[in-house]
């Protein structure tokens, strides 16, 4: 079936600093992905839309100059925390829409502290 | 924009019947999953509805009501391993947007 990796599953880093999540799509070509963030004991939050070859859509509310999408190629998209803070310490899970009978394939998630 | 709810958190008997509801107010309404996820990980998918009617698989059965905009997730012969949350989640849109309900976490007690 389908599959999504994504890395890295967890990665602590300092205030300040920039952290890039990758999400691949290892047998099929995702036109579309989606990023979701999620906190302890919640759901998951769509942050954006991303397209492959275009901008992302961001939804209301997520700033898009701190998080940085591209999605350059029809197996890859990236997610690039920038100047990351505790705040935005939170479990980031990216999401491919497939021709599958699942619709969705997800990856496994990043775990991000920041400290 | 969209309202998905669920109730936050349920406790079920092991062996015994739960029913998860889900009601949400959207448009551009493509289809309903319901997700099982474990702390975590990311999202296991239990079921589809994009009909109003009954979806049944083994243990698992998903409701859906686009009139009423609802759904239940039911689930039969309660295990401990069921213990979970569960995540409504709505398909809207030409891109095929996937957002989800607030979830509920499930507590499968001896």
């Amino acid at each position: 079936g389908a599959v999504v990796s994504q890395h890295p599953s967890r990665v602590i880093c300092k205030s300040g600093t920039s952290v890039k999540i990758e999400c691949r799509s290892l047998d099929f070509q995702a036109t579309t992905m989606f990023w979701y963030r999620q906190f302890p004991k919640k759901s998951l939050m769509l942050m954006a839309t991303s397209n492959e070859g275009s901008k992302a859509t961001y939804e209301q509310g997520v700033e898009k100059d701190k998080f940085l999408i591209n999605h350059a190629s029809l197996t890859l998209s990236t997610l690039t925390v920038t100047s990351a803070h505790p705040e935005d310490s939170s479990f980031y899970i990216c999401s491919a829409r497939d021709r599958g009978v699942y619709g969705y394939t997800f990856g496994s998630g990043t775990r991000l502290t920041v400290v | 924009g969209q309202n998905i709810d669920q109730p936050t958190e349920m406790t079920a008997t092991e062996g015994a019947i739960v029913q998860i509801n889900c009601t949400y107010q959207t448009s551009g309404f493509n289809g309903l999953f319901w997700y099982q996820q474990h702390a975590g990980e990311a999202p296991t998918f239990l079921s589809y509805n994009v009909l109003d009617g009954l979806e049944e698989k083994g243990r698992f059965s998903s409701f859906l009501s686009r009139s009423k905009g609802y759904s239940y997730l039911l689930l039969k012969e309660l295990q401990m391993k069921d213990s979970a949350s569960y995540l409504c989640a709505l398909m809207t849109g030409t891109a095929s947007k996937l957002t989800f309900g607030t979830g509920t976490r499930l507590q499968v007690t001896l």
